[in-house]
């Protein structure tokens, strides 16, 4: 298995300023990727952290609002941008295409707790 | 459209008896899926998976059965413990490459002393 470390665990923020979550991991790992849960909603892929390139992002979500970096193959970070209330959420990290046996496992970090004011 | 979908936000059940959790999903493309559990203030953690090619796959007092005619899986714990308590989600991908995960809603269960 991977040991994620995210920080910080949880964050209150004024609206309109921006947030920094970092995701590190014990070992090399090949995808990375950042989710959010809003309240009593599902996870959702925000993008896909790329090594030395730029993220891969999904639909609904843009660069300029949660810019990603990944300098390695054991950090990333997401920034959350401008942020309003409605960003209000809990960030995730996840790392994926880990073989255990016949399995794919993806692992997940404790995630951030963020609220907007 | 959500393509994977938990209909039952809760769940609850007696300590020692079985829980099952329900999943479906829409996209035909999945062929692997997982279940994670989830405590407050935790990150989820994974519990089980199951490819396509399989009906069933058990781990312990979990399994995991897949109906593909049906687009339906459902997870068994057998006997239901209370630090069972978590919500459990879903979660489907293709290519069983552990990428992209699209999750359900989560069930919150809630196992009774």
């Amino acid at each position: 298995s991977a040991v994620i470390s995210q920080k910080p665990s949880r964050d209150i923020c004024q609206r309109g300023t921006s947030l920094t979550i970092q995701c590190q991991v014990d070992s090399q790992v090949t995808m990375m990727f950042w989710y959010r849960q809003q309240p009593g909603q599902s996870l959702t892929l925000i993008a896909t952290a790329n090594q030395g390139s730029e993220a891969t992002y999904e639909s609904g979500f843009v660069i300029d609002k949660f810019p990603i970096s990944r300098p390695n193959l054991t950090f990333s970070t997401l920034t959350v941008s401008n942020m309003s209330p409605e960003d209000s959420s809990i960030y995730l990290c996840s790392v994926g295409g880990i073989r255990v046996g016949a399995k794919n496992i993806q692992y997940f970090g404790a995630g951030t707790r963020l609220s907007v004011l | 459209d959500q393509q994977v979908k938990q209909n039952s936000p809760s769940l609850s059940v007696q300590e020692g008896r079985i829980s099952i959790l329900n999943c479906d999903y829409t996209n035909s493309m999945f062929d692997y899926f997982l279940w994670y559990k989830k405590y407050p203030a935790e990150g989820p953690t994974f519990l089980i998976s199951i490819s396509s090619i399989k009906d069933k796959n058990e781990d312990g007092r979990f399994t995991v059965f897949l109906n593909k005619s049906a687009k339906h899986l459902s997870l068994h714990i057998v006997p239901s413990q209370p630090g069972d308590s978590a919500v459990y989600f879903c979660a489907a991908t293709t290519s069983g490459s552990a990428r992209q995960l699209t999750f359900g809603s989560g069930t919150q269960l809630t196992v009774l002393p």
